[in-house]
């Protein structure tokens, strides 16, 4: 089954220092990856996306995300972090051997960034 | 400006009562999504349509959910007799279509509290 994980519910870092929000993944398949924001009362955004090729993926504000095919990970990175940052955070997977339509998302991190 | 546009944008009604869910997507998105997102929770999916294909209903948690879209225009998500386990935002994406590398673009999602 295809599925993603994110561990942490909540990560806390004060501005101005790097963050990291985690995320692993099963799949059969090739894995397609998404990350998604979320700010509240609102629908989700898109960040960045791992298809193929370059591990390192750079995206929207900043953000960037390291694709580990032996680690099964694809966690989201930004060096600085801004208060601006704090919101919810989703990883996602697109199903790419048995059903195309769906997207798998994880349960979401809570990102806090304290001035 | 031209993203997903969902209404209404909150709704409360009463147990048992019937409620009718909004979407209008992107111009020109043939792949329109319906998800689920429960108080701090991450997204369920419920349905998917791709242009005039069958859409894919795997996600429906019961047969009192039904959606329509026509062609690849606006998509209505219909929840007859209402349960309070039907509360949560009710999110609508569309894509431009199910290539591989397609984000999806959220609404701003229609919240539903059953009294």
């Amino acid at each position: 089954a295809q599925s993603v994980a994110q561990p942490e519910d909540q990560v806390n870092v004060a501005e101005g220092n790097p963050l990291t929000v985690k995320c692993t993944y099963s799949v059969s398949g090739n894995p397609y990856l998404f990350w998604y924001v979320q700010y509240p009362n609102r629908g989700l955004q898109f960040l960045l996306k791992y298809i193929t090729g370059d591990n390192l993926v750079k995206g929207s504000y900043g953000f960037e995300a390291e694709f580990n095919k032996s680690q099964t990970s694809f966690h989201l990175k930004k060096p600085s972090a801004l208060v601006s940052d704090s919101a919810l955070y989703f990883c996602a997977v697109r199903d790419s051997l048995y059903n195309f339509n769906k997207f798998y998302f994880g349960s979401g991190t809570k990102l806090n960034v304290k001035p | 400006g031209a993203g997903v546009s969902q209404s209404p944008s909150n709704k409360v009604t009463e147990k048992g009562k019937d409620v009718e869910l909004r979407c209008d997507p992107i111009s020109g998105h043939t792949a329109l999504y319906w998800y689920r997102q429960r108080l701090g929770q991450g997204l369920e999916f419920l349905i998917y349509f791709q242009g005039n294909s069958a859409p894919d209903k795997s996600g429906l948690p019961s047969d009192r959910f039904s959606a329509e879209r026509t062609g690849e225009s606006v998509s209505t998500l219909t929840i007859q007799r209402t349960q309070q386990e039907d509360s949560a935002v009710y999110l609508c994406a569309s894509s431009l279509d199910t290539g591989r590398n397609q984000p999806q673009h959220f609404g701003d999602g229609t919240r539903l509290s059953i009294l």
